[in-house]
């Protein structure tokens, strides 16, 4: 069974700061892996996704990398601002032939203070 | 945005009672899904669809079903809640996935979230 973990639980930082928030997961044999963003109250908006042949994927001030041998993902965000204050979640897709199960992380509270 | 919504929006409800909750999206996606999400353990799927009248289990699916009659809509149901499925509840969508043609269609593997239902069991 597919085990993901998000670490800090929680992350605070001034405004500026370029962070990294880290995913990891049990099980290499994945189709893909997906950071999403959730502001309180709503639901989740995808980010970035990176397919499993893939090493990692930008957008904007966002990079997300994969490392599939090591189980570990991070997201890293350059020059941090509050509108970034949210809660950041990464999901994993398995590789079977039938999977659709995508396995969450419990998420990286973020809170950019100006 | 994807357009996907979901009703109600907020619900309470008593245990022992049937409780239907209804996603509905406008974007022809094939795959839908439902969620649920809790304090520590994240977001865990309960059921999905793969096509009109094609369900499957999740994770959690104990206590809950779906229907999926038509491709825009996609319901789960609660038989009799419990106080144990007081959650906030989101449905998902994603494009056709062939993994045969996984690089071609590697852009609709994306999961388009809606806004999410809370649901309290008293």
């Amino acid at each position: 069974k597919q085990e993901v973990t998000q670490i800090p639980a929680a992350l605070s930082v001034p405004e500026g700061e370029n962070l990294v928030l880290n995913c990891s997961f049990t099980d290499s044999a994945i189709y893909n892996l997906q950071w999403f963003r959730q502001d309180p109250g709503k639901g989740l908006t995808s980010l970035l996704l990176i397919q499993s042949s893939q090493r990692e994927q930008t957008s904007g001030r966002l990079n997300a990398s994969l490392d599939k041998s090591s189980g570990r993902s991070t997201l890293y965000i350059a020059a941090s601002q509050p509108g970034d204050s949210a809660t950041y979640l990464c999901a994993v897709l398995g590789n079977g032939s039938d999977n659709n199960d995508m396995r969450f992380g419990a998420g990286t509270r973020l809170t950019v203070k100006p | 945005d994807a357009g996907i919504t979901q009703s109600p929006r907020h619900k309470v409800t008593e245990t022992g009672t049937p409780v239907t909750l209804r996603c509905h999206q406008t974007e022809n996606h094939r795959y839908m899904y439902w969620y649920r999400q809790d304090p520590g353990h994240g977001l865990r799927l309960i059921h999905y669809s793969y096509g009109v009248k094609d369900t499957d289990k999740g994770e959690v699916s104990d206590g809950y079903s779906v229907s999926r009659s038509k491709t825009e809509d996609f319901l789960l149901t609660l038989e009799s809640a419990t106080s144990s499925q007081t959650s906030v509840y989101f449905c998902a969508i994603s494009g056709y996935r062939d993994r045969a043609q996984k690089a071609l269609e590697s852009s609709t593997d994306t999961q388009y979230f809606g806004p999410g239902t809370r649901l309290t069991v008293l």
